[in-house]
């Protein structure tokens, strides 16, 4: 594998289960971000994570909760959702202070 | 406040050239110009980036004025694959990668 890979690349949920997006990178980057890009709105940031550290955070909702067990990985936990958090969650690497982002295809959320 | 203005659509006919300008006029003096093009369901893909000098890659060409508010990308012969949306955004060189995408232009490349 190559890039940034994410899995599932489309996730169909109720608004009471609990799912997790997984976002590998075989870059050997050590800065990941989370993005949400739905319809109606530009690409939002919501989690950056340099050398395993969150270091931003956008006033994202509790209901999202991202995971960095080590450089290469990145996990959003995402449970008690809302149809409006449908959307496609994209996962991005770069080296640290470099704005290069090398993304991911995404995954389309659909919830219900 | 809109950081940049980009035209929403542009044709252009298979082979020639596209070229897909930018407004970024409050660009500060340490943010280069990124660009970035996004293929319908996929992921966004770097294009190129530069500070204040002209830049080119196998992708493209990016021409930056002198006073830094504004930037043309240049696809020099654009194929059908090249129809995308395309954005420009200013980004700190030595941020965390803070992209902040607007609306960007729908290029589309005719046969």
């Amino acid at each position: 594998e190559t890039g940034v890979t994410q899995t599932p690349r489309h996730l169909v949920m109720g608004m009471t289960n609990k799912k997790s997006l997984k976002c590998e990178q075989h870059l050997g980057h050590n800065a990941m971000y989370w993005y949400k890009q739905s319809a109606k709105k530009p690409l939002e940031l919501m989690f950056v994570y340099s050398l395993e550290e969150r270091v931003e955070n956008n006033s994202v909702p509790s209901r999202f909760s991202p995971e960095c067990p080590n450089s290469s990985h990145l996990f959003l936990h995402l449970h008690t959702l809302q149809p409006e958090d449908s959307a496609l969650y994209l996962c991005a690497s770069s080296q640290l202070a470099y704005n290069e982002q090398f993304f991911g295809p995404g995954t389309r959320l659909t919830v219900l | 406040d809109a950081k940049t203005t980009q035209p929403p659509s542009m044709d252009c006919a298979e082979g020639r050239a596209a070229n897909l300008p930018c407004n970024h006029s409050t660009i500060s003096g340490n943010e280069y110009v990124y660009w970035y093009r996004q293929i319908h369901s996929q992921g966004p893909q770097y294009i190129i980036h530069g500070l204040k000098n002209n830049e080119t890659n196998e992708m493209a060409s990016l021409i930056i004025t002198e006073d830094r508010k504004s930037s043309t990308l240049i696809l020099p012969h654009a194929t059908l694959r090249d129809t995308a949306v395309y954005y420009c955004t200013p980004a700190g060189g030595t941020s965390y990668g803070k992209l902040t995408f607007g609306q960007g232009t729908i290029l589309t490349v005719h046969p």
